[in-house]
C-alpha cells in the first residue's frame, strides 16, 4: 500500500450507531488531518495531529472523536450522528505541519 | 465568511487551449498558496504551490500566478488535455502556532473537451 488509505470507502449508519473511520499513511509523515466535505461547501478542517498530539480542534461537535495512536494511523470515532453529518470525510498527512498535504480517497458517510 | 473564494463553479475549455482558474482571498496573513486537483471518488491531489515571496511558479503545463495586492491567484494550464478534467481547489495557509492550517476554496470544475 502506498500513499494515504482510508477505510471504509462508504458507510451508512443510523443515528444511534457507533462507528469508526480509519486512515493510514505510508509516507513517513508526522502530521495527520481530518477534513469534512459537505455538498457544495469548501473542505472544512476538523482536526490536526502533529507527532500524535492534537494541535487543532476546529469547533467540531463532540459526537466526532479523533484518535491518533501513532504517526501512521488516525481514527475518527462517530457516535449519535445527525443526518446533516452526511458528507465525504477526508484524511490527509504531511511531513511536518508546513508540508504539502496528501489526501486519502475519503469515506462517503451517510447518516440515516 | 469564506476567506478563500473560487467564484467560477465550472469552466469548459477546448483541448489544446489554455485553462485559467481563478481564486481570491481576503486574509492578508495568508503567505502560502496551493492548488489541488480532485477526480471523482478520489481525494484531492497536490498540484502546485507558491509562496507569497514569489509571483509566479511553473511546473510543466501548470503555472500559478500570485497578485498579492489584488489578493488573487490563478492557475494556468496550457495546453489543456481531456485528462485535466477534474475539480480544482485552491487553498491558502498563514503562519500559525500549529503550522500549516489550510483554508480551501469551494472548487472549480474544469471540463476539457476533445
Amino acid at each position: 500500500e502506498t500513499g494515504v488509505t482510508q477505510t471504509p470507502r462508504h458507510l451508512v449508519m443510523g443515528m444511534t450507531n457507533k462507528k469508526s473511520l480509519k486512515c493510514e499513511q505510508h509516507l513517513g509523515h508526522n502530521a495527520m488531518y481530518w477534513y469534512k466535505q459537505s455538498a457544495k461547501k469548501p473542505l472544512e478542517l476538523m482536526f490536526v495531529y502533529s507527532l500524535e498530539e492534537r494541535v487543532e480542534n476546529n469547533s467540531v461537535p463532540s459526537r466526532f472523536s479523533p484518535e491518533c495512536p501513532n504517526s501512521s494511523h488516525l481514527f475518527l470515532h462517530l457516535h449519535t450522528l445527525q443526518p446533516e453529518d452526511s458528507a465525504l470525510y477526508l484524511c490527509a498527512s504531511s511531513r511536518g505541519l508546513a508540508g504539502e498535504q496528501y489526501f486519502g480517497p475519503g469515506t462517503r458517510l451517510t447518516v440515516t | 465568511d469564506q476567506q478563500v473564494k473560487q467564484n467560477s463553479p465550472s469552466l469548459s475549455v477546448q483541448e489544446g487551449r489554455i485553462s485559467i482558474l481563478n481564486c481570491d482571498y481576503t486574509n492578508s496573513m495568508f503567505d502560502y498558496f496551493l492548488w489541488y486537483k480532485k477526480y471523482p471518488a478520489e481525494g484531492p491531489t497536490f498540484l502546485i504551490s507558491i509562496s507569497s515571496i514569489k509571483d509566479k511558479n511553473e511546473d510543466g503545463r501548470f503555472t500559478v500566478f500570485l497578485n498579492k495586492s489584488a489578493k488573487h491567484l490563478s492557475l494556468h494550464i496550457v495546453p489543456s488535455q481531456p485528462g485535466d478534467s477534474a475539480v480544482y481547489f485552491c487553498a491558502a495557509s498563514s503562519p500559525h502556532g500549529a503550522g500549516n492550517m489550510l483554508t480551501f476554496g469551494g472548487g472549480t470544475r474544469l471540463m476539457v473537451k476533445p
